[in-house]
């Protein structure tokens, strides 16, 4: 498996708190991207990183913001949580970007309830 | 939206039969990747199929590229209980020139194996 930690596992916080999901890396990938997984939805793109300081927003990147200051930590942020941000989070990792044919690696999720 | 739709969404087979699953998609692309996730897991990756490609063997599964139709096919052949997951399909498009691209997800086949 890919050396991909995401912490924490499982989370349950209140609507208008601050969460802060951690993404870990041990491969050196340049590559570092958040989904989120919803029934009826799959997985979309919230926002992901090229490089240290380099991210850009995804498809549904509205009430999230992200951080990369080393290589191997991505963190994603909710800056004020709200029920519709329910969800299973997933990191992934990639050597290059999609379009050099590059798979993705995934971590096992980190499960977020929002009450 | 360029997000691949797999059919059917849910597969029951028996072990030993064959497991087909269709992608389908909207806009040209420069790769289709295929992905499996079990229950609680994060997504694996099986395999890449470049647009200039028509067949790809992966051990027991086979992917096909029908870029004509817009449309990708895996086939899982002497499937297992173990193979029980759901199958996503992804593709990649490269749009307003980026070097970048998006990695976009479709909703997932669920297939059920029984031994």
């Amino acid at each position: 498996d890919a050396g991909i930690t995401q912490s924490p596992r499982h989370k349950v916080t209140e609507t208008g708190t601050p969460v802060t999901l951690r993404c870990h890396q041990t491969e050196n990938h340049r590559y570092m991207y958040w989904y989120r997984q919803d029934p009826g939805h799959g997985l979309r793109l919230i926002h992901y990183s090229y490089g240290v300081k380099d991210t850009d927003k995804g498809e549904v990147s509205d009430g999230y913001s992200v951080s990369r200051s080393k290589t191997e930590d991505f963190l994603l942020t909710l800056e004020s949580a709200t029920s519709s941000q329910t969800s299973v989070y997933f990191c992934a990792i990639s050597e290059q970007g999609p379009v050099q044919d590059q798979p993705q690696h995934f971590g096992d999720g980190t499960r977020l309830s929002i009450l | 939206s360029q997000q691949g739709e797999e059919d059917p969404q849910a597969l029951s087979i028996q072990e030993g039969e064959n497991a087909t699953m269709n992608c389908s998609y909207k806009t040209s692309i420069n790769n289709l990747q295929w992905y499996r996730q079990n229950s609680g897991r994060g997504l694996v990756h099986l395999i890449l199929i470049r647009s200039n490609e028509r067949e790809k063997h992966s051990g027991r599964l086979r992917v096909t590229l029908d870029t004509s139709k817009k449309s990708s096919s895996l086939l899982i052949t002497a499937s297992r209980a173990a193979d029980t997951a759901s199958y996503f399909c992804a593709t990649v498009f490269n749009a307003g020139g980026t070097s970048y691209g998006k990695l976009t997800f479709g909703q997932g086949t669920i297939l059920t194996v029984h031994p």
